[in-house]
């Protein structure tokens, strides 16, 4: 199947600070990729759905000034949590459809995720 | 809302144990329902989907009946082998919902020799 890849795949960082993390599909084109956020031994949460092109479409109660998400080209969309907390700790995973393989009802890929922790 | 629920784990099992991961969900309209397995160290995989009523998904030897009556989406394997330890999500997909995923909290099946 496709490959879709984050980067970094963990990250420490100070409170305060700024951190990037990169999910690229690797072998195939994404028009819209998933921001989920998952704490310990409860389920994904949708955070948002990533646009090419366009502004992030955010769930309900998520701040998006404090998560922000550009989608810059069809393989890459990047998270950015902004002035990281210590409650921003989490695992972040992405994923993304192939949309020339199955449009709307495409199956998804995910990535390895990547785990935040704020100090 | 959509939501679902996923029997809590650990599961452990010995080696060619009968599987049974229960998961029942609550959508409006007629969701496709998935599961997805997560293997150590990588992202998640899809495992099997059915998308009506009745369906069974099947693959690699497990399997789930999409049961309307019961909404329920069990999933099942006769044998399973310590490759198959990993966790396991089950998700629900509601019509023209654009692959937004709703997800269970995972169960992590520990599968010994």
């Amino acid at each position: 199947g496709a490959v879709v890849s984050q980067h970094p795949s963990w990250v420490i960082c100070k409170s305060g600070t700024s951190v990037k993390i990169e999910c690229r599909s690797l072998d195939f084109q994404a028009t819209t990729m998933f921001w989920y956020r998952q704490f310990p031994k409860q389920s994904l949460m949708l955070m948002a759905t990533s646009n090419e092109g366009s502004k992030a479409t955010y769930e309900q109660g998520v701040e998006k000034d404090k998560f922000l998400i550009n989608h810059a080209s069809l393989t890459l969309s990047t998270l950015t949590v902004t002035s990281a907390h210590p409650e921003d700790s989490s695992f972040y995973i992405c994923s993304a459809r192939d949309q020339l393989a199955g449009g709307n009802t495409g199956e998804l890929f995910f990535g390895e995720g990547s785990r935040l922790t704020v100090l | 809302g959509n939501s679902v629920t996923q029997m809590e784990g650990p599961v452990t099992l010995s080696e060619e144990a009968f599987l049974t991961i229960n998961c029942t969900y609550t959508a409006t309209g007629y969701p496709s329902l998935f599961w997805y397995v997560q293997y150590p160290g990588e992202g998640l995989q899809l495992l099997l989907k059915a998308t009506k009523a009745d369906d069974k998904g099947s693959n690699k030897g497990f399997e789930a009946t999409y049961r309307k009556e019961t909404t329920s989406f069990h999933l099942e394997k006769g044998s399973v082998q310590v490759s198959d330890s990993a966790v396991y999500f089950c998700a629900l997909s509601r019509t023209g919902g654009g692959n937004k995923l709703t997800f269970g909290t995972g169960t992590q099946l520990k599968v010994e020799l």
